[in-house]
């Protein structure tokens, strides 16, 4: 399996607090990735990176926001969460250029807003 | 990106082929076929990809119709750690890499003895 960690795995917090989670890697990937899972939606993709202090948004980019200051860590971090964040997180990794883009998932991390 | 379509479960017993179709009719000439699958609530894991030809690899096989607008990912032997939801992707290739993915809801296969 790819070196990806995820923290934490799960969290409980309260609507209007900071939360920031976390994604690690060993793989030395260039490309990092972080989507939210909902039931009915599949996978949605909030933020990538293309590198160290580079970032793009994805689709459901609203209410988040991300740093990569090393090439191993990807933060997400919802400034002010509310109960419409509550979701599974999984943070991605890949390293192709061209077609061949396998992306590796992380273990994903549960956040419920109350 | 174009968007596909897939039926939303699928059985299949252990030890047969599973064969989930999935239709992409507003394909364009450069985007590929891509295919994922999440078992139970772990991260997605890379299947198979492939453009025009058909592609086998240790997990699957994908064919694809020749005027690609749809195609089919084949297991050839399903077992019950088969049993999963599989993505059908399609997505134009960017010329830095680093492809940004669009999960629908895919399929849900079940195995069953």
């Amino acid at each position: 399996d790819a070196g990806i960690t995820q923290s934490p795995r799960h969290k409980v917090t309260e609507t209007g607090t900071p939360v920031t989670l976390r994604c690690h890697q060993t793989e030395n990937h260039r490309y990092m990735y972080w989507y939210r899972q909902d039931p009915g939606h599949g996978l949605r993709l909030i933020h990538y990176s293309y590198g160290v202090k580079d970032t793009d948004k994805g689709e459901v980019s609203d209410g988040y926001s991300v740093s990569r200051s090393k090439t191993e860590d990807f933060l997400l971090t919802l400034e002010s969460a509310t109960s419409s964040q509550t979701s599974v997180y999984f943070c991605a990794i890949s390293d192709r250029t061209g077609a061949y883009n396998e992306q590796f998932f992380g273990p994903g991390t549960r956040l419920t807003v109350l | 990106d174009a968007k596909t379509t897939q039926p939303p479960s699928m059985d299949c017993a252990e030890g047969r082929a599973a064969n989930l179709p999935c239709n992409h009719s507003t394909i364009s000439g450069n985007e590929y076929v891509y295919w994922y699958r999440q078992i139970h609530s772990q991260g997605p894991q890379y299947i198979i990809h492939g453009l025009k030809n058909n592609e086998t690899n240790e997990m699957a096989s994908l064919i694809i119709t020749e005027d690609r607008k749809s195609s089919t990912l084949i297991l050839p032997h399903a077992t019950l750690r088969d049993t999963a939801v599989y993505y059908c992707i399609v997505r134009v290739v960017s010329s830095g890499g680093g492809n940004k993915l669009t999960f629908g809801t895919g399929t849900q296969l079940k195995v069953e003895l």
